[in-house]
């Protein structure tokens, strides 16, 4: 079986920076793609990144792109989600998921909770 | 690039069928038969029920099944079930830096 499981989400400060790490279980994680969607309290799946299996392409919605870096560790079967200068709007549930060909998100982790606040 | 367009709503009793609009553009729905469909309850973790515009995943209810015509795709759920009453969310890939665009989102009840 599949599981992705997110951690280190929590409560920030605007401005601040916090890193997001994804472990990747049951499956061949340097062989998959990966994607990070957030959904915010109250509103619909927003995608924010997208990194190839070999972590040399990557790509990023507007809203993050040059506050936010996604990375990877095929060794470790990991996914990062490094943010910086963080948001009132960045509060969101993060999700990583990989890709489930033909560009669609498939399996999804549970997710973890963002909030950013002063 | 924009979302996406669903209706914020729909609503059908057991047994009915309903079906989802998903409205784009030439930058993707209209381009690329890459459109998937997501079920989500809240608290738990978007389900993928179809990708490539037409295709279930193994284990996907064949009550389920996508389509396409010009800019705008659609979801049909055949024999509602009280199981479906979740949000579903359509997404395409698109053109530019943005490789993948969501949908608003649609709240299917079941009454």
């Amino acid at each position: 079986e599949v599981q992705l499981v997110e951690s280190g989400g929590g409560f920030i400060q605007p401005g601040g920076s916090l890193r997001l790490s994804c472990e990747v279980f049951g499956l061949t994680f340097r062989s998959n793609s990966m994607n990070w969607v957030r959904q915010a309290p109250g509103k619909g799946l927003e995608w924010i990144s997208y990194i190839s299996s070999g972590g040399t392409s990557t790509y990023y919605a507007d809203s993050v792109k040059g506050r936010f870096t996604t990375s990877r560790d095929n060794a470790k079967n990991s996914l990062y989600l490094q943010m910086y200068n963080l948001r009132a709007e960045d509060t969101a549930v993060y999700y990583c998921a990989t890709d489930g060909g033909s560009w669609s998100i498939d399996p999804w982790g549970q997710g973890t909770l963002v909030t950013v606040s002063s | 690039q924009s979302a996406l367009t669903q209706p914020a709503s729909v609503s059908g009793s057991p047994g009915q069928s309903i079906t989802i609009s998903c409205t784009g553009t030439s930058s993707d729905v209209g381009t690329y038969n890459y459109v998937s469909w997501y079920q989500h309850h809240p608290g738990n973790a978007p389900k993928l029920m179809i990708y490539g515009v037409i295709n279930r995943p193994s284990g996907v209810s064949n009550r389920f099944s996508g389509s396409k015509s010009a800019n705008t795709a659609s979801l049909t759920i055949s024999g509602l079930q009280a199981e479906d009453e979740a949000d579903y969310y359509c997404s395409s890939y698109t053109t530019g830096s943005t490789l993948i665009v969501f949908g608003g989102g649609t709240k299917l009840t079941v009454l």
